[in-house]
């Protein structure tokens, strides 16, 4: 069974700075999906980011990058220009190859102070 | 296009009462999905449906809870009866391929008293 851990329950950066979120997950697979998914307090869970294992390089969309590091299995997320509007709680999630499962991590609180 | 709707978006109830919720999902989406996040914690998954079929609901507490999703579209959560230990979000999420992630609603936070 797969299982996502992010070892950081909270998180707080000051407005445009950059800030990382940690991800570490398990599998035996060796293609696989990584999300990063943002649910701030209306609930709803907003996809971030998604990276292919398949694919060496780097998923990044506007300000959010990841780096992926497939032998440690880790997937953390960069934040850049932090915003108030990040201010949210951000889950890992995984994916095996065949989509039919998204497994996520507990996620960590990000606060964005001005 | 219209996302993933789900209702009530609160609700409460004593234990013991049955309760329901429903999602729309996005229209040409064949797979459904009902999460369960309890308070501090990531999703997990309670069901998934191929059009109208259930496909894995491995960890649907089947004494408790249903669900259906009738003529592959609409799908309803049932609960019947509730207990104290079933207060949290339930989240309903749809997907045409699921590898480029899933579109979820804004769930239905139900508190049990």
């Amino acid at each position: 069974a797969q299982t996502v851990t992010q070892s950081q329950p909270e998180m707080s950066v000051q407005e445009a700075e950059t800030v990382t979120l940690s991800c570490t997950y398990d599998t035996s697979e060796n293609n696989y999906y990584l999300f990063w998914y943002k649910q701030p307090p209306s609930r709803q869970m907003i996809l971030v980011i998604r990276q292919e294992a398949y694919k060496q390089q780097n998923a990044t969309e506007n300000r959010f990058s990841v780096n992926f590091q497939k032998a440690a299995k880790s997937f953390s997320l960069k934040i850049s220009d932090s915003q108030l509007g990040d201010t949210a709680m951000y889950f890992c999630a995984f994916m095996t190859s065949r989509g039919n499962k998204l497994v996520f991590g507990a996620g960590t609180i990000l606060r964005v102070k001005s | 296009e219209a996302g993933v709707v789900q209702s009530p978006r609160y609700k409460i109830i004593e234990k013991k009462q049955p309760v329901a919720f429903w999602c729309n999902p996005i229209s040409g989406h064949n797979t459904l999905y009902w999460y369960r996040q309890n308070l501090g914690q990531g999703p997990e998954l309670l069901i998934r449906y191929e059009n109208e079929e259930a496909v894995d609901d491995s960890q649907l507490p089947k004494d408790r809870f249903s669900a259906e999703r009738l003529k592959g579209v609409d799908s309803t959560l049932k609960i019947q009866p509730a207990e104290l230990g079933d207060s949290a979000v339930y989240l309903c999420a749809s997907s045409r391929q699921g590898w480029y992630g899933y579109t979820f609603g804004s769930g239905t936070r139900l508190t049990v008293v």
